[in-house]
């Protein structure tokens, strides 16, 4: 069965600091993606990166890097320099392609940053 | 770029009472949409998906149904709500393999 674990209820950090929010993952298809996204108290989740289980190097986009370890079945986000407004949930996801079915995200259950000024 | 509406933002409702959550699309064609719960503290249940219109796939057995009446409309429907069908609902899209896209979400209480 799929599954995604995220271990850390909560984090902090102080402004301007990196921060590694932990992700591991249990797939036994060969073929998958693996997915962060920002839940704020307004309740939207934005997408923020992806990383695919084919792809050689590690995702970047802006401030946010995903540190996939494909043996240790771990895709960390490292968020660097915080700003206050990074402030909110984060959820790994990961996405299991079935054929002709559509993909479907399971999710993890979600780490709470708090950003100190 | 796609846009996803949501159509109520809150709704309170008495159990036993029916439900009606509507989701359309703009800006893609022929998407795949997909309803997940989000109870308080937690992270999201996937409840159905669709890959055309009038194709509906369950993920969890339960009170609440899905229909795709058309390409881009998406509606999450019950007969008779339960205080455990209380939580935030969201709808995506996404085509492909990669990343879905959230709608604004409904917050679901029964009373």
């Amino acid at each position: 069965a799929q599954k995604i674990t995220q271990t850390q209820p909560g984090m902090f950090v102080q402004e301007k600091e990196a921060v590694t929010l932990d992700c591991t993952y249990d797939t036994s298809d060969p073929s998958y993606g693996l997915f962060w996204y920002k839940q704020p108290s307004s309740g939207e989740m934005i997408f923020l990166i992806y990383q695919g289980s084919y792809d050689q190097q590690n995702a970047t986009e802006g401030r946010y890097s995903l540190n996939f370890q494909k043996a240790r079945k771990s895709a960390n986000l490292v968020i660097s320099a915080s700003q206050l407004g990074d402030s909110a949930m984060y959820f790994c996801a990961m996405r299991a392609w079935v054929y002709n079915q559509g993909g479907k995200l399971i999710f993890g259950q979600g780490t709470e940053l708090s950003v100190k000024p | 770029s796609q846009t996803i509406h949501q159509w109520p933002a809150t709704l309170v409702q008495p159990v036993g009472s029916p439900l009606s959550l509507e989701c359309t699309v703009e800006g893609t064609s022929n998407p795949n949409l997909y309803w997940y719960r989000q109870a308080a503290g937690r992270g999201l249940q996937l409840l159905f998906y669709s890959v055309g219109i009038g194709q509906i796939s369950s993920e969890v057995p339960q009170n609440l149904s899905a229909s795709r009446p058309q390409d881009r409309q998406f509606i999450l429907s019950s007969k008779k709500l339960l205080l455990s069908d209380s939580g935030f609902y969201l709808c995506a899209q996404g085509q492909g393999y990669y990343e879905q896209y959230f709608g604004p979400g409904t917050r679901l209480t029964v009373t």
